[in-house]
């Protein structure tokens, strides 16, 4: 079993709709939760970052951490074709450096 | 752009064969991140080097090693290469060695392929 599982996809959604990326873990330990953007033939960029349990937004993007069922989300609002690509959900530990990442959803966004 | 540099962007070689993929940092950065993506495996981390030093190993090949120079830039040798090692390969960079969300920031990688 992954320690981070993710659905590969793909996603097609249309314009300004709401997309719903989500991830499991399985590592209790784990208590930095990320999700990076991937466009073609690039490399990852983080897009936000939590810690622990909760929520987070920035701008039409929201992040949510659910660690009593090891669940990862990824909420975008009013989704434009510029969000295509490949959403990778991530985590590590607090003593390690070492981020264990999902193996990535590819999103489209139909204009 | 990330500010991270690799080189070079596509590399085609044989089974057998030895490959230098070479990293340079972004300015002021201490640790490097080396990671393979391929289809079937994802994005999995390899080494990480701070300063100079092996920090953090993952699912990294006997194979495989890598080393940070002292101007801090980071090679990663692969040897007696084989079909399966074809992937995309990554450098990641940050400032510090852990603690906090410590922002990793990706090279464009290098894509390896073994014939």
């Amino acid at each position: 079993q992954k320690e981070v599982e993710q659905d590969p996809g793909p996603l097609s959604v249309p314009e300004g709709a709401i997309v719903s990326l989500n991830c499991t873990y399985s590592n209790s330990a784990f208590q930095y939760f990320m999700w990076y953007r991937q466009y073609s033939r690039k490399g990852p960029e983080l897009l936000m970052y939590t810690y622990s349990s909760g929520n987070k937004e920035d701008g039409r993007f929201t992040a949510q951490v659910d660690k009593s069922s090891k669940y990862i989300s990824l909420f975008i609002r009013d989704s434009q074709p510029s969000d295509s690509a490949t959403y990778l959900c991530a985590a590590r530990d607090s003593s390690a450096s070492k981020i264990i990442f999902g193996s990535g959803t590819r999103l489209s966004i139909r204009p | 752009d990330s500010g991270v540099t690799q080189t070079p962007k596509h590399l085609i070689t044989a089974t057998g064969q030895r490959v230098t993929l070479r990293c340079s940092p972004r300015s002021g950065d201490l640790s490097v991140y080396w990671y393979q993506q391929s289809l079937d495996q994802g994005l999995q981390f390899l080494i990480q080097y701070y300063n100079g030093e092996e920090r953090a190993k993952g699912n990294i090949l006997e194979r495989f090693s890598a080393q940070q120079f002292p101007d801090l830039h980071s090679e990663l040798n692969l040897s007696s290469l084989e079909l399966g090692d074809s992937a995309l390969y990554f450098c990641a960079s940050s400032y510090s060695l852990t603690g906090e969300i410590d922002e990793q920031y990706f090279g464009p990688g290098t894509r390896l392929t073994v014939t």
